[in-house]
């Protein structure tokens, strides 16, 4: 049973410019959220997508969006990078609403 | 607003010195406490999920307990490989909010 994949590891984009970040969800998994940690932080809620529908977002704004596609894998897309959008952006998969989240390794997302 | 708060930040600890470190949480309807373990640069690790105070979950050398304000994870007789953030979370919602981590040091 293969866990969370998200790709790619690492990333350098220069502002204003979009980026796309992907995440396979582990097997049996039709939930998944995105979750952004900034340096020294805890993980920050983005949004979750149930079944490729969005069934709940955080305080980001809506350059932030994203994708669930019928095998459950997801994109999570940022349109107009900022500075500050440099972060280690998390995905999770779990099996159901009241579960254990298992995230992937990250993707390392620094804007210059 | 749900907040969680954990303490201490840091913590460093000689090998085979047990210590507690503490989650505090204020939520509306909980619907789990989880704690993760981070490695850096690394996606955090489940450890436990613990629904209803009084409840308690053991891994190796980690507990896990619950009471209504806040949980603890204490660490029995630690090992260099047990170095890491500890991370706490609460489920209201849909999401998770997480504490900013203790960030654990064992030295032999």
């Amino acid at each position: 049973e293969t866990g969370v994949t998200q790709s790619p590891t690492h990333l350098i984009k220069t502002r204003g410019q979009q980026v796309t970040l992907r995440c396979s969800s582990q097997s049996g998994h039709n939930t998944v959220s995105w979750y952004q940690q900034a340096l020294g932080q805890g993980p920050q809620f983005i949004f979750q997508y149930y079944r490729e529908e969005e069934n709940g977002r955080g305080n980001f704004p809506p350059r932030f969006s994203g994708l669930q596609f019928p095998n459950y894998s997801s994109e999570l897309n940022v349109n107009a990078l900022e500075l500050d959008d440099s972060a280690l952006y998390l995905c999770a998969s779990k099996p159901g609403d009241n579960t254990e989240a298992f995230f992937g390794q990250g993707t390392r997302l620094t804007v210059v | 607003e749900d907040q969680v708060t954990q303490s201490p930040e840091a913590l460093r600890l000689q090998e085979g010195e047990s210590s507690s470190l503490n989650c505090s949480y204020t939520v509306s309807g909980l619907r789990g406490l989880f704690w993760y373990r981070q490695d850096p640069g690394k996606g955090p690790e489940f450890l436990f999920t613990l629904y209803s105070a009084g409840e308690e979950k053991e891994k190796e050398r980690l507990k896990a307990t619950l009471t209504k304000k806040e949980s603890f994870l204490h660490i029995t007789a630690p090992k260099p490989e047990d170095s890491a953030t500890y991370l706490c979370a609460v489920q209201a919602g849909y999401a998770l909010n997480f504490g900013k981590g203790t960030s654990l040091l064992v030295t032999p």
